[in-house]
């Protein structure tokens, strides 16, 4: 079967640290390009993050930068999200998500993060 | 800037179609998009991808009563003979300078 299983979410205390992990499963993991996306509570999606087949590139939304950084290990087929400098408004589900050569999207189940002042 | 706009809200009746919009902002009418559904308290569900071109692909499982289209700067998800299950939010995306962009997406409520 087909899955992302995100992993590593909770409750953290204002400016602490969390390491998402998303273990992928049912396709070759290194072929493609991964996403981090979040859903604050009631609200839409946000894109956090990307990065490349390989690691070797990586981008992060502007409010993130700094503070959260991707990471890849193909030979665990495993994405990872390690955040840092926490603040009230990362509270959110964060998925991860490949779109597979953009028309065979896979979502994760999704992770809660908490961040409480 | 890639912006894309949707409707906050839609409504029709059971058993009837609505179509749904997203609109690419100007300068980016070519892009492809993408729709995913939201169900309550669920996580997105990918659904199809539309090109400039009105073509569309959808994803594993997804019934005939959905299909895409275009126009212009306008991109299209049309739900036919409409079901309870499919009240939920849908959202729109497409790819912009190394980064993803979502719409704010639609609320559709089945009355």
């Amino acid at each position: 079967e087909v899955q992302l299983v995100e992993s590593g979410g909770g409750l953290v205390q204002r400016g602490g640290s969390l390491r998402l992990s998303c273990a992928a499963s049912g396709f070759t993991f290194s072929n493609y390009w991964f996403n981090w996306v979040r859903q604050a509570p009631g609200k839409g999606l946000e894109w956090v993050a990307n990065i490349n087949v390989d690691g070797s590139y990586k981008t992060h939304l502007d409010s993130v930068m700094g503070r959260f950084t991707v990471s890849r290990d193909n030979a665990k087929s495993s994405l990872f999200l390690q955040m840092s400098s926490l603040r009230a408004e990362d509270t959110a589900i964060y998925y991860c998500v490949t779109d597979r050569d953009r028309d065979a999207w896979i979502w994760g189940q999704g992770i809660l993060v908490t961040v409480s002042s | 800037q890639l912006v894309l706009t949707q409707p906050p809200s839609a409504s029709a009746s059971l058993g009837a179609s609505v179509k749904l919009t997203c609109t690419l902002s100007s300068g980016h009418s070519n892009y492809a998009i993408t729709w995913h559904q939201q169900q309550p308290e669920k996580g997105p569900r990918y659904f199809m991808k539309v090109n400039n071109d009105g073509t569309y692909s959808k994803g594993d499982g997804i019934p005939d009563r959905f299909s895409g289209s275009s126009s212009g700067a306008e991109r299209h998800l049309t739900i036919s003979s409409l079901q309870s299950e499919d009240e939920a939010d849908y959202y729109c995306q497409t790819w912009g300078d190394g980064i993803w962009v979502f719409g704010g997406g639609t609320k559709l409520t089945v009355l």
